[in-house]
């Protein structure tokens, strides 16, 4: 099956510095999702972005299908922006594939 | 709040016994899926139903089985429930097409004793 593997697995932060999170998936998807799952164990959903580029506040995401690879930007880092960021592919009938996630921890 | 609901949000039961998930999905989403959460196997895949008709399976066990109701919400039920079961088990609507995007449910704790 599709592999997906995101780096780095844990990340602590200085409240106001900048991150990348990455994502590599094994195969070619339909579409990729980034999602935050914060304390309380909700998955939010921050990118759809099967390709290109998007904005949304403090956060962009990159996506370059052809060389199958994602990456999450998070600036100037908030507390509120701790938890764990999943990417999640669709592998075919629109069933999503998980990677382990990346445990960022932002410190004030 | 996307839009999906889910009940109940925390489940206790004893192994061997039988539960069942309800999920609403978001308004006009014809698509349901349902994910398990585990700390061994992470985030996983289980089914998908798209107006009332199962559409694609994953790792599923033989215990567990879904439906989507012409009201289009779902149920999970669990059957014969293990130790191992205990886990957060997701739900997520979309529209329907391929490729469109998920949107999840605040998710239903289940912990077998």
């Amino acid at each position: 099956g599709i592999q997906v593997e995101q780096s780095p697995p844990d990340l602590i932060l200085q409240e106001g510095a900048n991150s990348t999170l990455r994502c590599n998936f094994s195969d070619s998807v339909n579409n990729l999702q980034w999602f935050h799952q914060n304390p309380w164990g909700q998955l939010i959903n921050l990118f759809y972005i099967p390709s290109g580029t998007k904005q949304n506040g403090r956060l962009s995401a990159t996506t370059v299908a052809t060389e199958r690879y994602s990456l999450l930007y998070i600036s100037s880092s908030q507390t509120t922006d701790s938890g764990v960021y999943f990417c999640a592919v669709d592998y075919g009938n629109n069933r999503l594939a998980f990677g382990k996630g990346n445990q960022v921890v932002v410190i004030p | 709040d996307s839009g999906v609901t889910q009940t109940p949000k925390h489940l206790i039961t004893a192994t061997g016994q039988r539960v069942t998930l309800r999920c609403s999905p978001r308004s006009g989403d014809l698509s349901v899926y349902w994910y398990q959460q585990s700390l061994d196997q992470g985030l996983q895949f289980l089914i998908q139903y798209y107006n009332g008709e199962e559409r694609a399976k994953g790792n599923i066990l033989e215990r567990f089985s879904a439906q989507q109701f012409p009201d289009l919400h779902s149920e999970l039920n669990l059957s014969s429930l293990e130790l191992g079961d205990s886990a957060l088990y997701f739900c997520a609507s979309s529209v329907g097409g391929p490729g469109n995007e998920q949107f999840f449910g605040p998710g239903t704790r289940l912990t077998v004793l």
